[in-house]
């Protein structure tokens, strides 16, 4: 089975600053990762998903996002917070035996400050 | 490319009545999985539909059932409504096999008096 934990259910930043959106993963085998955002009264929208190629994973929006197995990580980044960012963002994984089953974490509220 | 419908959008429904919500997938989407979405529970995965066959099951009691249509658009029923029903229903489709990234719909947002 695998598990998500997002640390951090509200984090708030200033316009310009660093965002950083923290996720760690539990799986007994090689997973897939995503990061999806949504806005309110919208579903959920992509950002970047992680497959096992590239360990530093490039997004819409400019974010990013590092694959670390050694610490079972995949932190969400964006250099410079944009207004529009302002939203909840979730980290979900699944694994190649688990199809389209997607594990979700409890999500992080970002709030952009101007 | 249209992306995922889901039709209604809102429905209010009491206690005992049951529901059923659409999903129309994106076009060549032979994949629909359905997800429950409330603020103590998180988004929780329902079910999965592959070529009218419901392939992955969450952990959800049997008043929660789904069907797919030959054309892939999908549809889930839940009976007996209750109020922790009440919640957003998120339907995602994709193209199947591999890690190929889901895309969800608007949802229909379920409240139930």
């Amino acid at each position: 089975a695998q598990s998500v934990t997002q640390l951090g259910s509200h984090v708030s930043v200033s316009e310009g600053a660093l965002v950083l959106l923290r996720c760690n993963y539990s799986s007994s085998v090689p997973p897939y990762l995503f990061w999806y955002v949504q806005y309110p009264n919208q579903g959920l929208q992509l950002l970047l998903k992680y497959t096992s190629a590239a360990t530093l994973v490039k997004g819409i929006n400019g974010f990013e996002a590092e694959f670390k197995k050694s610490e079972t990580s995949f932190h969400l980044t964006k250099p410079s917070a944009h207004m529009s960012d302002a939203a909840e963002y979730f980290c979900a994984v699944s694994t190649e035996t688990s199809g389209s089953r997607l594990t979700f974490g409890e999500g992080t509220q970002l709030t952009v400050n101007p | 490319k249209a992306g995922v419908t889901q039709t209604p959008r809102y429905l209010i429904k009491t206690r005992g009545q049951q529901v059923t919500l659409s999903c129309s997938p994106i076009s060549g989407h032979r994949s629909v999985s359905w997800y429950q979405q409330t603020p103590g529970q998180g988004l929780q995965f329902l079910f999965e539909y592959f070529s009218e066959t419901q392939r992955n099951k969450g952990n959800f009691p049997g008043r929660f059932s789904g069907r797919q249509f030959s054309n892939s658009r999908s549809e889930m029923n839940v009976s007996t409504l209750e109020l922790g029903d009440s919640a957003l229903y998120l339907c995602a489709s994709r193209v199947a096999g591999g890690p190929n990234e889901q895309f969800f719909g608007p949802g229909t947002r379920l409240t139930v008096l």
